[in-house]
């Protein structure tokens, strides 16, 4: 157990549809970082944030935007849902923001777009 | 910009036999070196990882050496397991903008047959 939470664990919905990913990190970390994990594009980053800052953004969709709380918990919104938005999308936490700081990552959460 | 290469899978090898996967990468920087595991159904963990040149990461039987001379990182371990079967992906971290960036490989996937 890597001590970083997602929810849901797997989400079923439609094309044209929004929804809400959550991310809890662990105790005590502010770097929070989104990926999305597809069989044809491997593993994408799509952004990362410091304790409520966006800090660096990846090959992420004007579709798709998130956001870190002040308690420290993400929440990633993906919306106008395409078929191929259908995905694994992990929640990775850090304790800060270095070079040698290694990532935590949830269990991640199943997208299926139908 | 940054990049890991890794070998493409899958690779299917023999209960106790050598691994070796190939990963190499290239830097503008000093990065830190990362091999993450994936089994299946769960979130990427941390295997090992290398924070400056020569040295060597290990963990579980794994072990991968940082040589900046060949900008490679490979993974290796003596006698595989059934139970080592999963995804590994070789990961650089470096700094963008004063902040942490990591760039993942493709990821390779490893059976292990009894």
């Amino acid at each position: 157990d890597s001590g970083v939470t997602q929810t849901p664990k797997h989400l079923i919905t439609a094309t044209g549809q929004r929804v809400t990913l959550r991310c809890s990190p662990r105790s005590g970390d502010l770097s929070v970082y989104w990926y999305q994990q597809s069989l044809d594009q491997g593993l994408q980053f799509l952004i990362q944030y410091y304790n409520g800052e966006e800090r660096a953004k990846g090959n992420i969709l004007e579709r798709f935007s998130a956001q870190q709380f002040p308690d420290l918990h993400s929440e990633l919104n993906l919306s106008s849902l395409e078929l191929g938005d259908s995905a694994l999308y992990f929640c990775a936490s850090s304790l800060g923001s270095g070079v040698q700081e290694t990532q935590y990552f949830g269990p991640g959460t199943r997208l299926l777009v139908l | 910009g940054n990049s890991v290469t890794q070998m493409e899978g899958p690779v299917t090898l023999s209960e106790e036999a050598f691994l070796t996967i190939n990963c190499t990468y290239t830097a503008t920087g000093y990065p830190s070196l990362f091999w993450y595991v994936q089994y299946p159904g769960e979130g990427l963990q941390l295997l090992l990882k290398a924070t400056k040149a020569d040295d060597k990461g290990s963990n579980k039987g794994f072990e991968a050496t940082y040589r900046k001379e060949t900008t490679s990182f490979h993974l290796e371990k003596g006698s595989v397991q059934v139970s080592d079967s999963a995804v590994y992906f070789c990961a650089l971290s470096d700094l963008l903008g004063g902040y942490q960036k990591v760039t993942f490989g493709i990821g390779t996937k490893l059976q292990v047959i009894p």
